[in-house]
């Protein structure tokens, strides 16, 4: 079936340091979401992305779409201690088009 | 707007106890649905359903019940708790099915089963 998977599953990085997670999907995407969710918090929607090659920004984040609409990265610059969470990406099914999840990356900034 | 209502936020079961987690949305969301959260599993859908009187199967449903009968409320019933059931639960919704709409989530459920 459709899959979505993300790398690195876990990235620990110095405050100031950027990190960037990719996204994955094993077939083509109509669009992607992004969401945050804090430590015992729940997902929280950033953003949504729909055109080949497309490039969002908020602040430090930069969210990109790839050319053929199979992958996505979320890319932090300078990061910061509220940067701390899981980040993940999500498609819509080509078959049903209810969401699919990666399996996130969680962020660890260090002081 | 209070926006998606989980409840209980923290729930410990014995083994074969059987519960009821609820969600209830104020947004007049056509569609809902139920993850489960598990360490490095990301978010698996469990069920969902596109309106009153319409649910399916997600990737994980088995041991777990739902129903539809109101737009508002879209509760999941653990019909005999097992230990793999431990996990974090989120009921979330959206204006429609179509993954082209943002999903919103409600607090979650941290269920224990010893």
């Amino acid at each position: 079936g459709q899959q979505v998977m993300q790398i690195p599953q876990y990235q620990h990085v110095q405050e100031g340091e950027d990190f960037t997670t990719y996204c994955n999907s094993s077939t083509t995407l109509s669009n992607i979401q992004w969401y945050k969710q804090r430590p015992g918090g729940h997902p929280v929607f950033l953003i949504q992305l729909v055109k080949s090659g497309e490039v969002k920004k908020q602040k430090r984040l930069t969210f990109q779409f790839g050319e053929a609409k199979k992958n996505s990265s979320l890319h932090i610059t300078a990061t910061q201690t509220t940067d701390v969470g899981t980040y993940f990406c999500a498609g819509p099914s080509s078959n049903t088009g209810k969401l699919i999840f990666g399996q996130g990356t969680t962020l660890q900034v260090k002081p | 707007n209070a926006g998606v209502t989980q409840t209980p936020k923290f729930q410990v079961l014995k083994t074969g106890q059987s519960m009821t987690l609820q969600c209830a949305q104020d947004m007049n969301h056509e569609y809902m649905s139920w993850y489960r959260q598990d360490p490095g599993m990301g978010l698996r859908l469990i069920h969902y359903s596109v309106g009153a009187g319409i649910t399916d199967q997600g990737e994980v449903p088995n041991g777990y019940n739902v129903s539809r009968s109101t737009t508002e409320d879209f509760p999941l019933r653990l019909l005999s708790a097992a230990p793999s059931q431990t996990s974090v639960y989120f009921c979330a919704s959206s204006f429609t099915i179509a993954g082209n709409t943002e999903a919103f989530f409600g607090q979650g459920t941290r269920l224990t089963v010893v």
